[in-house]
């Protein structure tokens, strides 16, 4: 599966959208690009995936870039629950296929 | 939607005893189910991948005979940590699939704390 880079960390404003960039620049064709996020001390949550086409879910917006080498999940209006580390993942759909973790990006919403 | 339960979400055990954390698939069957282990303020690394009937498969340096797991049913995935020592003290994570379903289900983790 292919790598990808994340930031560190961002700092966001309670009510306002959150940008979160992936860069994917070795995915394959047959890559989805998958966002998880993990709050403190729990499993990882599904967040949204896709393949080429920008998706948007009750949750967030995901933005493919149209050569598909990065994307940016967005959270819409950031509460301070949102406050996780999120994590991307490019893997081909498969159900066993395994998903392998980067180093995410710490998202802490503020006051 | 899916639900992916772990038992117990935390167990402190002596150095040298064993302890087995339980992974089921609440509501769809599960062929195959994934062990990751999380240390603190590291990301998730993947263990083993847990097959139905079959033996599991292990990542690289991961120790098969430290971490068995046993696949026993299509709901039921278990981890078990032989002769724990303190450096085994981690937070452990199963995840599942549910056919026709894109991505998996995590369960909400399990705490071993090993003294």
């Amino acid at each position: 599966d292919a790598k990808t880079t994340q930031p560190t960390s961002m700092d966001c404003a309670e009510g306002r959208a959150a940008n979160l960039p992936c860069n994917h620049s070795t995915i394959s064709g047959n890559e989805y690009v998958y966002w998880y996020r993990q709050i403190h001390s729990q499993g990882p949550q599904y967040i949204i995936h896709g393949l080429k086409n920008n998706e948007t879910n009750e949750m967030a917006s995901l933005i493919i870039t149209e050569d598909r080498k990065s994307s940016t999940l967005i959270l819409p209006h950031a509460t301070l629950r949102d406050t996780a580390v999120y994590y991307c993942i490019v893997r081909v759909e498969n159900n066993f296929n395994k998903f392998y973790f980067g180093s995410g990006t710490k998202l802490n919403v503020k006051p | 939607g899916a639900v992916v339960s772990q038992h117990p979400s935390w167990v402190i055990c002596k150095s040298g005893t064993s302890v087995k954390i339980e992974c089921r698939s609440l509501d769809f069957q599960a062929t195959t189910m994934f062990w990751y282990r999380q240390f603190p303020k590291q990301s998730l690394m993947l263990m083993a991948t847990s097959n139905e009937g079959s033996k599991a498969t292990y990542e690289q340096g991961v120790e098969k005979d430290k971490f068995l797991i046993n696949h026993a049913s299509l709901t039921l995935s278990t981890l078990t940590v032989t002769s724990a020592h303190p450096e085994d003290s981690s937070f452990y994570i199963c995840s599942a699939n549910e056919p026709g379903m894109y991505g998996y289900t995590f369960g909400s983790g399990t705490r071993l704390t090993v003294v």
